[in-house]
Parts: C-alpha cells; structure tokens; sequence
C-alpha cells in the first residue's frame, strides 16, 4: 500500500520570499502525484499533478512541483509567495491501476506573513 | 455551472442519531468519494463508487452507509454506531473508474455532535 508524508506541519513565510513544501512517498508500483490546496473551512482545489513525462510540473497561482522517483519526492515550491497563498497544502498518491484511490498526507499550513 | 454541492454546510447530531451528508454533482461523473477530514490527519477515504449501484469501503467505513442509486447523487449516513462523528466531511467525483483523472471536491459539511 502506498503512503504520504509531509514532514512539515507547519510553514511560515514572508511574503514575496520563496517556498518549498515536502512531500515524500512510499510506494512498491508507479504513482501518479498531485498537490492540492484547501483554503479555510473549504474543499480542496488541485493545484498540479503528476501523471507521466517531464518531471517538472506547473501548475495555478505559479506554484510547481518536480517528481523526483529516486528520492520517491514530490516537493512543491514557488519563487515568490503572496499573502494569498496563505493555506493548507496537501499532497496526495495514487497507485496506477487502482481506480483513482487517493491516499493523503496531513498537510502542510503555509503561513505568509508581511 | 458545474460543479459538486454539498449540504447543509453545518450539521449537528445527537447522540444514537442517524444523520446524512448530501452530495451532488452535475459533471456526468461516475465516480464519486466520501473522505473525512480531522486536524492533523488529512483526509481519509470513507467510501467510493465507481458506477452507479456499487459502491466499496474505503480506509474507514464503519459507522458510515452510502447509496449510489443515482449517478448524480451520493449521500453518506452517518450512524449511531459512529462514536466519533465530530469532523469535516468532503465529498469528491473524478470522471471514472480506472481512468486516472482529477477528483473534484465539494465545499465540505462540518458535523459536530450536541
């Protein structure tokens, strides 16, 4: 069975200084990856995924993520963060073949302070 | 426009009450997901339907019923049987069963008991 870490619970951050949030995997079998975001007391909005091809993946608000298979991670960084941005991150796996089942990590809280 | 309703957005039981989460989406998806969200925990998957029904447990179903006897519509029962129903619960769809798409997620219920 697969499984999601976010080893950081919690991210604080000046506005305009650049962010990176953790996410690691443990799978035995090909992942797809995605990140998505979860403004307060709101679903979740996926921000990018990773299927196949380019390693390098962009997504909205110009945030982007690189798969990385050799160190089973899936980092999502952005140059310059807003006070927007302020949100609860996630990432989530799913191995190929199994019908879209998603397994979660337990996020990150990016905090974007002036 | 399209998109998954949940409802009602707050929602209070009391104790050896059945309650039921309303979901419905109107993106001619065929899967549809309940996951319950606790802090620190992420999100974990209660059920899932891939066609209308049939339906699978997921990580964490007991004390929890579904019905998919519609393809727009996927309400969860929360029963007496749930000693601890206090959460956020979030509704998804993606477009079907062994194809890896986006799963869209609704706006959330939060249940609290009285």
């Amino acid at each position: 069975a697969q499984s999601v870490t976010q080893l950081d619970s919690q991210v604080p951050v000046f506005e305009e200084a650049p962010v990176e949030l953790r996410c690691n995997y443990s799978s035995s079998v090909s992942v797809y990856l995605f990140w998505y975001v979860q403004y307060p007391n709101q679903g979740l909005q996926l921000l990018l995924k990773y299927l196949s091809g380019s390693t390098l993946v962009k997504g909205i608000n110009g945030f982007e993520a690189e798969f990385n298979k050799s160190q089973t991670s899936f980092h999502l960084r952005k140059p310059s963060v807003h006070i927007s941005d302020t949100a609860e991150y996630f990432c989530a796996v799913s191995e190929t073949g199994t019908a879209s089942k998603l397994t979660f990590g337990t996020g990150t809280r990016l905090q974007v302070t002036l | 426009d399209g998109g998954i309703t949940q409802s009602p957005k707050y929602l209070f039981r009391k104790e050896g009450q059945n309650v039921t989460l309303s979901c419905e989406q109107n993106l001619n998806h065929d899967a549809m997901y309940w996951y319950r969200q606790d802090p620190g925990q992420g999100l974990r998957l209660i059920y899932y339907s891939q066609i209308v029904n049939d339906f699978q447990k997921g990580d964490i179903a007991e004390g929890y019923s579904v019905s998919r006897e519609k393809k727009e519509s996927f309400p969860l029962t929360v029963t007496s049987a749930q000693k601890n129903p206090t959460a956020f619960y979030l509704c998804a769809s993606s477009i079907g069963p062994g194809i890896q798409e986006t799963q869209y997620f609704g706006p959330g219920t939060r249940l609290l008991v009285l």
